[in-house]
This record gives structure tokens, C-alpha cells and sequence, in this order.
């Protein structure tokens, strides 16, 4: 059974520029969820993806879009980067939306 | 409004107990967890704690929640220096809801 897994690792950008970030979620979930972590905080929500359909949004404004695909995989874009935009991206899948969530290592985005 | 919060930092000596504390605002939570971050990793889910329940032990950790107080505690007994890290408190509301995080708390754990 495979985990959580995230490409690139690292990654920087320059300011204005657009970002696809991927995940695989883990063998026979269907539900995936992205945080972002900015440097010493809590990971914040940015939304979620249950059956290739958005299923909650937190706080963050329209240029962070998401997709997921028929196996289950997850790509998070994010345009019109800005300096803040720089953290940590981390992507956990489940099944079923049910508590076993298992997060991947994550993606750094350094926006310059 | 959903708020959780922790202390920043916690230094302990090898062989002693960690006590590490979080409160949270919202009372609809349903389920309550600890994770562990290391330098340049994800996150690891230590323990979690149904709402229903006032305390949960596995192995070296113990997890207290006072639901009156909105307090919820994770207590490492032995620590050893491979506990060093960032510890964080979460909590989800229902099921298949989005978790909140606290800022973490950083462990060191002194030889």
C-alpha cells in the first residue's frame, strides 16, 4: 500500500507566474484535501475533492483552483502568484471523507 | 468561530514527561488530534480523540480532553530526543469536514 505522494518536492516561482502542484492520493482513497502551511503556522485549509468533485473551500480566493481526476489524483493551480503565496503545500487523501486521513510530504513553492 | 490555540515552545530533558496543551473554541467538534511534524516532512498522525471520550492512552502517549474546558492534552512519557519536533492540535466538525490546526507547538527534548 502505497502513500500520500507529492511532485515536485521543491519549487520556486517569480511573482505573477502560475503553479500546478500534484498529489497521489493513497491506494483506494477518493477523497482529497490541500492545506497550506506558511512558515511557523498551522497547516489552513484550501479545499477539498471527494469523487472529482469540490466538496468544501476555505479562505482563499479564486486564482487556487483544484482538479481531480478518475483515479483519484489531485492537482492544486494556483495563478497569479504572489510573495505570500510561499509555503508549504500539503495534500492528504481518505476514503470515504472518514477520519484515516494520511498526508503526504508536501510541496515548498518559494514565489521571488 | 473555530480557533485553536497552543504554546509556541516546550523544552523538556530526556527521560521526562511532555506535556503539551491546546485549546479549542468550537463545542461541536466531534473529533480532536495530535500530529507530529519533522524538519521537512508532512504530517503524522500521533493519536486522535472522539469528542464522547476523556482520555485515550497508546503505548508512550496519553491524550486527556476536557470537553467543559475546551481543553485537550497530549502527554509523552520517556522522551526521548527522537520526539524533538513540531507537535500540532486539530480538531474536524461532523464527518468528512476540513481539520483546523493550532500553530504547533516545538518540542526539544535536551540530552
Amino acid at each position: 500500500e502505497t502513500g500520500v505522494t507529492q511532485s515536485p518536492t521543491h519549487l520556486i516561482k517569480t511573482r505573477g507566474q502560475q503553479v500546478t502542484l500534484r498529489c497521489s492520493s493513497q491506494s483506494g482513497h477518493n477523497t482529497v484535501s490541500w492545506y497550506q502551511q506558511a512558515l511557523g503556522q498551522g497547516p489552513q485549509f484550501i479545499f477539498q475533492y471527494y469523487r472529482e468533485e469540490e466538496n468544501g473551500r476555505g479562505n482563499f480566493p479564486p486564482r487556487f483552483s483544484g482538479l481531480q481526476f478518475p483515479n483519484y489524483s489531485s492537482e492544486l493551480n494556483v495563478n497569479a502568484l504572489e510573495l505570500d503565496d510561499s509555503a508549504l503545500y500539503l495534500c492528504a487523501s481518505s476514503l470515504d471523507k472518514a477520519y484515516g486521513y494520511t498526508f503526504g510530504s508536501g510541496t515548498r513553492l518559494t514565489v521571488v | 468561530g473555530e480557533d485553536v490555540e497552543q504554546s509556541l515552545f516546550l523544552s523538556v530533558r530526556e527521560g521526562d514527561s511532555s506535556v503539551i496543551n491546546c485549546t479549542y473554541t468550537d463545542s461541536s467538534s466531534t473529533y480532536l488530534y495530535w500530529y507530529k511534524q519533522e524538519p521537512g516532512a508532512g504530517l503524522q498522525l500521533l493519536t486522535y480523540i472522539f469528542s464522547n471520550m476523556d482520555m485515550k492512552q497508546d503505548q508512550r502517549l496519553t491524550v486527556l480532553l476536557n470537553k467543559k474546558d475546551k481543553h485537550l492534552s497530549l502527554r509523552i512519557a520517556d522522551t526521548q530526543t527522537g520526539d524533538s519536533a513540531i507537535y500540532f492540535c486539530a480538531e474536524t466538525y461532523g464527518y468528512g469536514q476540513n481539520f483546523v490546526f493550532g500553530p504547533g507547538t516545538r518540542l526539544s527534548v535536551l540530552p
